[in-house]
């Protein structure tokens, strides 16, 4: 069955820092993979999207995520965090060749200290 | 532009009564429609989905249903609610194939008494 994996439930991360958030996932086709963000009490927002081609991928609010296949991997990574980024973020792999349903992962949320 | 809207935002229920949550979309015809529930630690849920009126698939054996009685309008139903149906519930929009996201509501908070 298809699934998505996020190893790390909570992360801190200084303002300015860097931030990596993994994601791994388990699919037998080539997968289409996401990247959410959620605020408090908000719905999610994509921040981007891999389906073909460059293996890194760029979105908004400064993110990047690169898909690695031979590791089954589609971690995020921003080189400077803001306190803003402060949410839960959600790698999610879209299944189904007619529903097109999404599967996410359990989420990480990030903590931003001054 | 396309909007979704889902109501009430916050929502306490005492045990055993019923439910009704509401998603509406506009501004797009025909959209593929989704449930999401989100339990504390868990992520996601995938509830159920639609992609017509009258058609609901259904994820996972539950307390719930759901009907698509137009278009646009996606409800989500319990005739007595558990104290495990606590949870944010989130509604999605989306379109045939991956290339356009899912465009979600701001949930509702739903609390179980």
């Amino acid at each position: 069955a298809q699934s998505v994996t996020q190893p790390d439930i909570h992360i801190t991360v200084s303002e300015g820092a860097s931030l990596e958030l993994r994601c791994n996932y388990s699919y037998g086709a080539t997968p289409y993979l996401f990247w959410y963000v959620q605020s408090p009490g908000q719905g999610l927002q994509l921040l981007l999207k891999y389906f073909s081609g460059d293996t890194l991928v760029q979105g908004i609010k400064g993110f990047e995520a690169e898909f690695k296949r031979s590791q089954s991997s589609f971690n995020l990574r921003k080189p400077s965090v803001h306190w803003s980024d402060a949410a839960e973020y959600f790698c999610a792999v879209g299944i189904g060749s007619n529903d097109y349903k999404l599967s996410f992962g359990a989420g990480t949320t990030v903590t931003v200290r001054a | 532009s396309q909007t979704i809207h889902q109501w009430p935002a916050t929502l306490v229920q005492p045990v055993g009564s019923p439910l009704s949550l509401e998603c509406t979309v506009e501004g797009t015809s025909n959209p593929n429609l989704y449930w999401y529930r989100q339990a504390a630690g868990r992520g996601l849920q995938l509830l159920f989905y639609s992609v017509g009126i009258g058609q609901i698939s259904s994820e996972v054996p539950q307390n719930l249903s759901a009907s698509r009685p137009q278009d646009r309008q996606f409800i989500l139903s319990s005739k007595k609610l558990l104290l495990s149906d606590s949870g944010f519930y989130l509604c999605a929009w989306g379109r045939t194939g991956f290339n356009s996201p899912l465009h979600f509501g701001n949930g509702t908070r739903l609390t179980v008494t």
